[in-house]
């Protein structure tokens, strides 16, 4: 199957700065990727579609000003947690899949743990 | 709402016992159904799914599903569990290629000895 690398797997950071995650699709034109959170215990929730070239569409309760997306490019997506608050730690996944009528399956990074102190 | 429900958070079972996870989707059309699985502090690995065609899909590690369209369901079996298998499971929906994927709760996954 097609791979998507997220880096980095774990981050720690101050409270008030900011962090950026990267999701990269190795061997695969992603035109759409995900982004999920996944508190301890609990399922994913998505966060935001975004499309390449595109701004995201950010889910309902989502802050589009904290949680920072971009999709500049079909290998890349970023996700940046701005002013990162210790609320904010948590498991961060992406997913990304190519275009086509035909494609009907997502493929996941290996998502980054993010402790905010 | 279109939604994904999976019955039971936590599901334990002996080694070699028969695994039934459970999976019911709402729709009156027939989404894209996934199993996933995740070990601790990893990503998601695709166990199987279903798109068209058979209703019996047979996925890695020995899990199967099968889509019953009359009861909106997709759940998921192994046979003989193996200590291996202990991890959380996700039923996941789609409703067309386009658009996102929706999971459901998640259930866990307990071996004994």
């Amino acid at each position: 199957g097609a791979v998507v690398s997220q880096h980095p797997s774990w981050v720690i950071c101050k409270s008030g700065t900011s962090v950026k995650i990267e999701c990269r699709s190795l061997d695969f034109q992603a035109t759409t990727m995900f982004w999920y959170r996944q508190f301890p215990k609990q399922s994913l929730m998505l966060m935001a579609t975004s499309n390449e070239g595109s701004k995201a569409t950010y889910e309902q309760g989502v802050e589009k000003d904290k949680f920072l997306i971009n999709h500049a490019s079909l290998t890349l997506s970023t996700l940046t947690v701005t002013s990162a608050h210790p609320e904010d730690s948590s498991f961060y996944i992406c997913s990304a899949k190519s275009a086509g009528a035909l494609v009907t399956e997502a493929f996941f990074g290996q998502g980054t743990r993010l402790t905010v102190v | 709402a279109q939604s994904v429900t999976q019955l039971g958070s936590h599901v334990s079972v002996s080694e070699g016992a028969l695994v039934l996870l459970r999976c019911n989707y709402s729709s009156s059309v027939p989404p894209y159904l996934f199993w996933y699985v995740q070990y601790p502090n990893q990503g998601l690995q695709l166990l199987l799914k279903y798109t068209t065609g058979a209703t019996l899909v047979k996925g890695i590690n020995g899990f199967e599903a099968e889509f019953k369209k009359s009861e909106t369901s997709f759940h998921l079996t192994k046979p003989s569990a193996h200590m291996s298998d202990a991890a959380e499971y996700f039923c996941a929906v789609m409703y067309s290629s386009a658009s996102k994927i929706i999971f459901g709760s998640g259930t866990r996954l307990s071996i004994r000895p």
